[in-house]
């Protein structure tokens, strides 16, 4: 059984620009979160997803926003990319909201130039 | 303001002993707690969880012991492997519906 997917697994953006990250959740799974983990730090809260409808909203700026799809999967957008928003993005999905356990993709690795 | 402190960044610990990773946290409406274990490259995978209405929890090796009133949690390992090398995160949920972790601590098993 396939786990949480993430696309890409890296990439390199210039100051400025938007960038876009997705995740696919295990199959029958309707939450998503989304989380920043900048080096020695832990996960950082981003957004919570649940039948396509925002459920939480960490401390993160308007340039930080996401959706999800009627298939569950999930977009993570950024605009006006910084160099502070360089950090590793992860995908989590659960069948039901927080507190149920929450399953991590492998993370795309996000570095601004 | 860190809600969830792990203040040990490394533990190492001889292979067989005990391994015990701690983990304080601020924040009394926090209600369930969780451990996740990272290796590089991957991301966190699933540990070991507990309720705020338990004191302990265990599942094989690995044991959650939570002490509300210190607002303290410990995880043991026993006994260590070689293969449980990696991060290990606390992470803590309340009212908020949504976690927070722990800034990790990095646990080395030597053979």
């Amino acid at each position: 059984d396939a786990g949480v997917t993430q696309s890409p697994t890296h990439l390199i953006k210039t100051r400025g620009q938007h960038v876009t990250l997705r995740c696919s959740p295990i199959s029958g799974h309707k939450s998503v979160s989304w989380y920043q983990q900048v080096l020695g730090q832990g996960p950082q809260f981003i957004f919570q997803y649940y039948e396509k409808e925002e459920r939480g909203r960490g401390n993160f700026p308007d340039r930080f926003s996401a959706r999800q799809f009627p298939n569950y999967s999930s977009e993570l957008n950024v605009n006006a990319l910084l160099l502070g928003d360089s950090a590793l993005y992860l995908c989590a999905s659960s069948l039901n909201p927080v507190p149920d356990t929450q399953y991590f993709g492998p993370g795309t690795r996000l570095t601004v130039l | 303001d860190q809600q969830v402190k792990q203040n040990s960044p490394s533990l190492s610990v001889q292979e067989g002993r005990i391994s015990i990773l701690n983990c304080d946290y601020t924040n009394s409406m926090f209600d369930y707690f969780l451990w996740y274990k990272k290796y590089p490259a991957e991301g966190p995978t699933f540990l070991i969880s507990i309720s705020s209405i338990k004191d302990k929890n265990e599942d094989g090796r690995f044991t959650v012991f939570l002490n509300k009133s210190a607002k303290h949690l410990s995880l043991h390992i026993v006994p260590s492997q070689p293969g449980d090398s990696a991060v290990y995160f606390c992470a803590a949920s309340g009212s908020a519906r949504q976690l927070t972790f722990g800034s990790g601590t990095q646990l080395t098993v030597l053979p």
